[in-house]
């Protein structure tokens, strides 16, 4: 298993530039999150989805835009880029239900908005 | 609401000295606590966990952490301290009914001396 995976590794956007940010999983889990990763504030929940066609809003959801089609695949958008933006993305998954199992990372997606 | 607090963003010990990293909670319920680690540059990987069985937790790497409610805390520690223990470290809160969200600290970066 590749478990998750995250693509690009790295990425340098200009302002107003749009993206995706691509997390795929092959562990057939139905929970999945993006997270971003800004120092000295830990690890903040952008958006998560409990299932295909399900998504919700995380603690920092302004500025992006997720949608699940497949149990696999669960994007980031960036619809118009801001220096704020600049950070670590990680995309997580793990089983759902009331069941708190470990959730598994991917390697990170570094993004930097000049 | 459920919030982590980690006291001391940077911790420096000897090799084989005591590894103590400390980590209290807040929640309203009975919460679930995790302990992650972090090499550089790659995602998070789960060293233990809480989930209201024992109150004392093993971990992978020879790491525990001990659950203690009058104190709202989930400290980190390890016996010695080995230079490939040298990470960052974060400490992390969900609560049943609350799915798989988590909460993260701030993080706290370990180093270890010769």
């Amino acid at each position: 298993n590749a478990g998750v995976t995250q693509t690009p590794k790295f990425q340098v956007l200009k302002t107003g530039q749009s993206m995706t940010l691509q997390c795929a999983q092959d562990m057939n889990h139905e929970y999945m999150s993006w997270y971003r990763q800004d120092p000295g504030m830990g690890l903040r929940l952008i958006h998560y989805s409990v299932g295909a066609g399900i998504t919700d809003q995380g603690e920092v959801p302004n500025g992006y835009n997720v949608s699940r089609s497949t149990t696999e695949d669960f994007p980031l958008r960036l619809l118009s880029a801001a220096p704020s933006q600049t950070s670590v993305y990680f995309c997580a998954s793990s089983v759902a239900g009331g069941s708190v199992g470990e959730q598994f990372f991917g390697p990170g997606t570094r993004l930097t908005v000049l | 609401a459920q919030s982590v607090t980690q006291l001391g963003s940077h911790v420096s010990v000897s090799e084989g000295a005591l590894v103590l990293l400390r980590c209290n909670y807040s929640s309203s319920v009975p919460p679930y606590l995790f302990w992650y680690v972090q090499y550089p540059n790659q995602g998070l990987q789960l060293l233990l966990k809480y989930t209201s069985a024992a109150t004392l937790v093993k971990g992978i790497n020879g790491f525990e952490a001990e659950f203690k409610k009058s104190e709202t805390s989930f400290h980190l520690t390890k016996p010695s301290a080995h230079m490939s223990d040298a990470a960052e470290y974060f400490c992390a809160v969900s609560t049943i009914g609350g799915g798989n969200k988590l909460t993260f600290g701030t993080g706290t970066q370990l180093k270890v001396e010769l």
